[in-house]
This record gives structure tokens, sequence and C-alpha cells, in this order.
């Protein structure tokens, strides 16, 4: 089965500063791996997804991620974070039938 | 467009009651999700559905039944209410070919 793993509960960074967002890997084949970002009371909104090419993909609001298959990594970054990023960040992976499998969640905080 | 509209925003249930999750999208998407998302735990997939008169479970199925008799609609049922059941519940879509699903706001439930 296609799994990811999220090994940060919490991110806390201040405004201006470059933010990482952590996700790892498991997969059978080629993986097909995404970010959303919910907004509290929200529902969750697409990021920005890695299928095949280039390893630096760009997404929504300034939010990048690097695909690393030797370390079999996918972590979302943005050079320099705003206090409206504050947010709960999910990666996920998908599975048979455009299934998702989504990891437990990043809660990112970035302060003023 | 609306999107994926989801109804109601919010209810409460006592132990034993039943109630219908609405899910409606306008975007003519093929498939249809049901996650649930509880704290620290990510979004499990309940039940999806790939077209009118197809479903299938996901990983957390038990206590819950779906439909899909129109392209449009794709209502979660709850049969007899569980303590356990108490989470935000997410309707998702896709256009078949398209990797990004679109989710509703969410429903949240608390079951006593």
């Amino acid at each position: 089965a296609q799994s990811v793993a999220q090994p940060e509960d919490q991110v806390n960074v201040a405004e201006g500063n470059p933010l990482t967002v952590k996700c790892t890997y498991s997969v059978s084949g080629n993986p097909y791996l995404f970010w959303y970002v919910q907004y509290p009371n929200r529902g969750l909104q697409f990021l920005l997804k890695y299928i095949t090419g280039d390893n630096l993909v760009k997404g929504s609001y300034g939010f990048e991620a690097e695909f690393n298959k030797s370390q079999t990594s996918f972590h979302l970054k943005k050079p320099s974070a705003l206090v409206s990023d504050s947010a709960l960040y999910f990666c996920a992976v998908r599975e048979l039938g455009y299934k998702l499998s989504f990891g437990a969640g990043t809660t990112v905080t970035v302060r003023a | 467009n609306a999107g994926v509209t989801q109804t109601p925003k919010f209810r409460i249930l006592k132990i034993g009651q039943s109630m219908t999750l609405q899910c409606a999208q306008d975007m003519n998407h093929n498939y249809m999700y049901w996650y649930r998302q509880d704290p620290g735990m990510g979004l499990k997939l309940i039940y999806y559905s790939v077209g009118a008169g197809i479903t299938d479970k996901g990983e957390v199925p038990n206590g819950y039944n779906v439909s899909r008799s129109t392209t449009e609609d794709f209502p979660l049922r709850l049969e007899l209410a569980a303590p356990s059941q108490t989470s935000v519940y997410f309707c998702a879509s896709n256009l078949a070919g398209e990797e990004t699903q679109y989710f509703g706001p969410g429903t949240r439930l608390l079951v006593l």
C-alpha cells in the first residue's frame, strides 16, 4: 500500500523566515504526491502535485516542493513565510483509482 | 460553479439516531469521496464512487452507507450513530484523468 508520513506535528517559524514542512513516502512504483492546506474551519485546498518531470514543483501562494527519490521525500517549502500561511498542511499520495492516502498533518504557525 | 457543497455544516446527534450528510458537486466530476478527519489522524477514506451507480468501500466504512444515483450527489448515511463517529466529514470530487481532488467545506458531527 502507498503511504506518506509527516514526521512533525507542528512547525513554528517567524514571519519572513523560510518554511519547510516535511513529508516522506513509501510506494511501489512511481509516486504521485500532493500537498493540501487546510485553513481553520475550511475544507482542504490543493497546493501542488508531483506526477513526473522536474523534481522542483511550484504551486499556489508561493509554495514549492522538492521531490527527492533517493531520500523518498517530498518536502514543502516557502522562502519567506507569512502570518497568513498559518494552517494545517497535509501530504498525500495517490493510490489506485485516484484515491488519496493522507499523512497525519502538520500544523504551521507563523509568528509576526 | 459552486464547486463541492455539503450540508449541514454542524449537527449534534444522540446515540442511535440516524442522519444523512449531503454532498453535491456541479463540476460534472466522475469520482466522489467521503473522508473523515480526526485530530492527529489525517483524513481517512470512508467510501468512494467512480460514477453514478458505482460505489466502493474505503479504509473505514463500518457504520456508514452511501449511494450514488446521480453524477452530482453522493450522500453519506449514518444508520445508528455512535460516539466514535464524532468527527469532521469531508466530501471531495475529481474528474477522471485529473489528479486534483476538490473538497467541500465539511460537516462537523457530534454524537452524544
